[in-house]
């Protein structure tokens, strides 16, 4: 079944705590990207990837790291977190950039304490 | 810069009846358009989109969208809903970055 995967589902973690969030893709699709999303300001996109070791941010890349070592693979790195990044995360992927239709994973609820 | 500006949070309306979902936006160059919906407690699904050609573009689930260069709009419509057509809809446009409006959250009354 083509999907995009997310791990975790749901986390709570402290103020600080390195922390990852895998997303994975069995589509081939070369673009992939990370959204966080907040009432009332909708999906904002925080890093984007057109291709393997290719990245760049979105709207909203402060306090984000995110690599793509593999074409599949495009993890979510939050080196520090705090309160403010407390939100609902999406990985999505698509054929490529402009147009292509994107498909979401289930979404990752993460809490900073 | 590219945004999208979507003026209505929320929208209620009774089943059966039309509804408008307005979404205007603004880029310094020509984008794609598209609109998305999320489900309760779900992910975001593709509603359609609008490259080039016909400015009146038809998606899943009876909605389609009318592409308006002038207004820079691209208003979604369905003439007739259902219950089920309850969800939050997002308006956006791409190009490498991707920009989705604030959303539009639809209630169908029964």
């Amino acid at each position: 079944e083509a999907q995009v995967t997310q791990n975790p589902r749901y986390l709570i973690t402290v103020t600080g705590k390195k922390l990852t969030v895998t997303c994975s893709q069995n589509m081939n699709h070369e673009y992939m990207s990370w959204y966080r999303q907040d009432p009332g300001l909708g999906l904002r996109q925080i890093y984007y990837s057109m291709n393997v070791e290719v990245t760049d941010k979105g709207d909203v890349p402060e306090g984000y790291k995110v690599s793509r070592k593999e074409k599949r693979n495009f993890p979510l790195i939050l080196e520090s977190p705090s309160p403010n990044q407390t939100s609902l995360y999406f990985c999505a992927s698509s054929l490529g950039r402009g147009g292509q239709e994107q498909f979401f994973g289930p979404g990752t609820r993460l809490t900073v304490l | 810069a590219q945004s999208v500006t979507q003026l209505d949070s929320q929208v209620p309306v009774f089943e059966e009846a039309p509804v408008e979902l307005r979404c205007n936006y603004s880029s310094s160059v020509s984008v794609y358009l598209f609109w998305y919906v999320q489900y309760p407690n779900q992910g975001l699904q593709l509603l359609l989109k609008y490259l080039s050609g016909s400015t009146l573009v038809k998606g899943i689930n009876g909605f389609e969208a009318e592409f308006n260069k002038s207004q820079t709009s691209f208003h979604l419509r369905k003439p007739s809903v259902h219950i089920s057509d309850t969800a939050e809809y997002f308006c956006g446009t791409s190009y490498d970055k991707v920009i989705f409006g604030p959303g539009t959250s639809l209630s169908v009354i029964p």
